[in-house]
């Protein structure tokens, strides 16, 4: 399987900050990563798909980036909505894996 | 408008079989560019990915669990249905069904999740 690492697990940050989340694979997944929020009591959103590309209907302030085992998600300046937690998934292959998560809080 | 809604029990008992039904809208089970997967959150953990199903029955499952899962689909009823075998208190989740769209396999509508409890 697999195996893909947020870092970091949480991080405070204030409205308007810019906020990176890193997420790597334990092999090679080239552009196969997609980017996801989860709000408490809800179901996760898909942000990003092919590592880069933006879901339709999602901010622009939301980007990603990378290929092969690392992986960036950018908020580019943080909005009282996007205090959430987000996760990377690979769908390089089978088992599909996500990450364990980034708690983005409110400093 | 494409929807997903997870139904079954909301408490198993240990060693139990837990059936979960995922009914679907707004999209067809036999179109060739989606399936539906079914996907995990104990309370405050991470998500887990379980199994998915395509139209033309291609499935996977999880590696861990493989043993204990069957999906399976009704397409005339528009239904995916998920077994797990077994059940113990580490199952205790919440169950997510969602839709996966094969160009970039991407999970792009999910059920509102239902929260299964394995207690005696």
């Amino acid at each position: 399987d697999i195996h893909m690492t947020q870092s970091p697990s949480s991080l405070s940050a204030s409205v308007g900050d810019r906020v990176t989340i890193t997420c790597r694979a334990s092999q090679s997944i080239s552009s196969y990563l997609n980017w996801y929020q989860q709000k408490p009591g809800k179901a996760p959103n898909l942000l990003i798909y092919a590592a880069s590309t933006l879901q339709s209907g999602v901010p622009s302030r939301f980007s990603g980036s990378g290929s092969g085992t690392d992986f960036t998600l950018t908020i580019s300046r943080l909005q009282p909505e996007d205090f959430a937690t987000y996760y990377c998934q690979q769908s390089y292959s089978t088992p599909w894996t996500f990450g364990q998560g980034t708690r983005v809080e409110i400093k | 408008q494409v929807t997903l809604k997870e139904s079954g029990p909301v408490l198993v008992k240990p060693t139990e079989t837990l059936t979960l039904t995922c009914t679907v809208s707004g999209f067809s089970l036999r179109n060739a560019r989606m399936g539906v997967s079914w996907i995990r959150q104990p309370p405050g953990k991470a998500l887990e990915w379980l199994a998915h199903i395509f139209s033309n029955d291609e499935k996977s499952y999880s590696t861990s669990l493989k043993s204990r899962l069957t999906i399976s689909k009704d397409t005339s009823k528009s239904q995916v249905v998920l077994t797990m075998t077994n059940m113990d208190p580490v199952d205790t989740a919440t169950y997510y069904c969602a839709r996966i769209d094969k160009f970039g396999s991407k999970f792009d509508s999910w059920g509102q999740g239902t929260l299964v409890t394995v207690s005696s």
